[in-house]
C-alpha cells in the first residue's frame, strides 16, 4: 500500500448504530488529520493528531471520537449520528516541521439514514 | 473566523489556453500554501506548494504569492481537457494544526 488509505470507501448507516472509519498512512508523516467534506462547503477540519497527541478538536460534536494509537493509524468512531452528518469524511497525513504539505486518502462516503 | 476566499466559478477556457484561478487569504500569520485538485467524487490531489513570495513553476503549472496582498494565484498554461476539475486552494500557519480551505473554483475546459 501506498500514500494514504481509508476504510471503508462507502458506509451507510442508521442514527442508532456504532460504526468506525479507518486511515492509514505510508508516508513516515508525524501528523493526522480528519476532515467533513459536504457539498457546497469547504473543507470542516474536525481532528488533528501532532505526533500522536490530539491538538485541535474544532468545535466537533461528541458524536465523533477519534483514536490515534500511533503515527500511521487514525479512527474515527461514529455513534447515534444525525442525517447531516451524511457527508465525504476525508483522511490527510503531513510532516509537520518539514513541507506541511497535506496528503488526502480517498475518502469514505458516508450516509446516515 | 479565518478565511480562504475563491471565486466559485465555473471558469470555462478553450483548449490551449491560459486559466487563472485566484485565490485570498486573511490570516497573515499564514506561512504555506497549497493548491489542490478535486476531480468529481474523488479526494484532493495535491498540485502545488508556495511559501515565499514570488512565482514557482512545475510544468504547466504556475503558483504566485504576494504575502503583502495576502494572494496567491494559480496558472494552468496549455489547458487540457483533463484539468477541468475544482481546485482548491488552502493555508497553514506552519503550526501543522490548522489549515484553511477556499470553496474551490470549478474548471472546465473546453475541447
Amino acid at each position: 500500500e501506498t500514500g494514504v488509505t481509508q476504510t471503508p470507501r462507502h458506509l451507510v448507516m442508521g442514527m442508532t448504530n456504532k460504526k468506525s472509519l479507518k486511515c492509514e498512512q505510508h508516508l513516515g508523516h508525524n501528523a493526522m488529520y480528519w476532515y467533513k467534506q459536504s457539498a457546497k462547503k469547504p473543507l470542516e477540519l474536525m481532528f488533528v493528531y501532532n505526533f500522536k497527541e490530539q491538538t485541535e478538536n474544532n468545535s466537533v460534536p461528541s458524536r465523533f471520537s477519534p483514536e490515534c494509537p500511533n503515527s500511521s493509524h487514525l479512527f474515527l468512531h461514529l455513534h447515534t449520528l444525525q442525517p447531516e452528518d451524511s457527508a465525504l469524511y476525508l483522511c490527510a497525513s503531513s510532516h509537520v516541521g518539514g513541507s506541511y504539505e497535506q496528503y488526502f486518502g480517498p475518502g469514505t462516503r458516508l450516509t446516515v439514514t | 473566523q479565518k478565511e480562504v476566499e475563491q471565486n466559485s466559478g465555473p471558469l470555462s477556457v478553450p483548449e490551449g489556453a491560459i486559466a487563472s484561478l485566484n485565490c485570498t487569504y486573511s490570516d497573515r500569520g499564514s506561512q504555506s500554501f497549497f493548491w489542490y485538485r478535486q476531480y468529481s467524487g474523488k479526494s484532493p490531489e495535491l498540485i502545488m506548494s508556495i511559501y515565499s513570495n514570488g512565482d514557482k513553476e512545475d510544468g504547466r503549472f504556475t503558483a504566485q504569492l504576494n504575502k503583502a496582498s495576502q494572494y496567491v494565484s494559480l496558472l494552468i498554461r496549455d489547458s487540457q481537457p483533463s484539468d477541468s476539475a475544482t481546485y482548491l486552494c488552502a493555508v497553514n500557519d506552519n503550526t501543522g494544526n490548522q489549515f484553511y480551505f477556499g470553496t474551490g473554483t470549478s474548471l472546465t475546459v473546453i475541447p
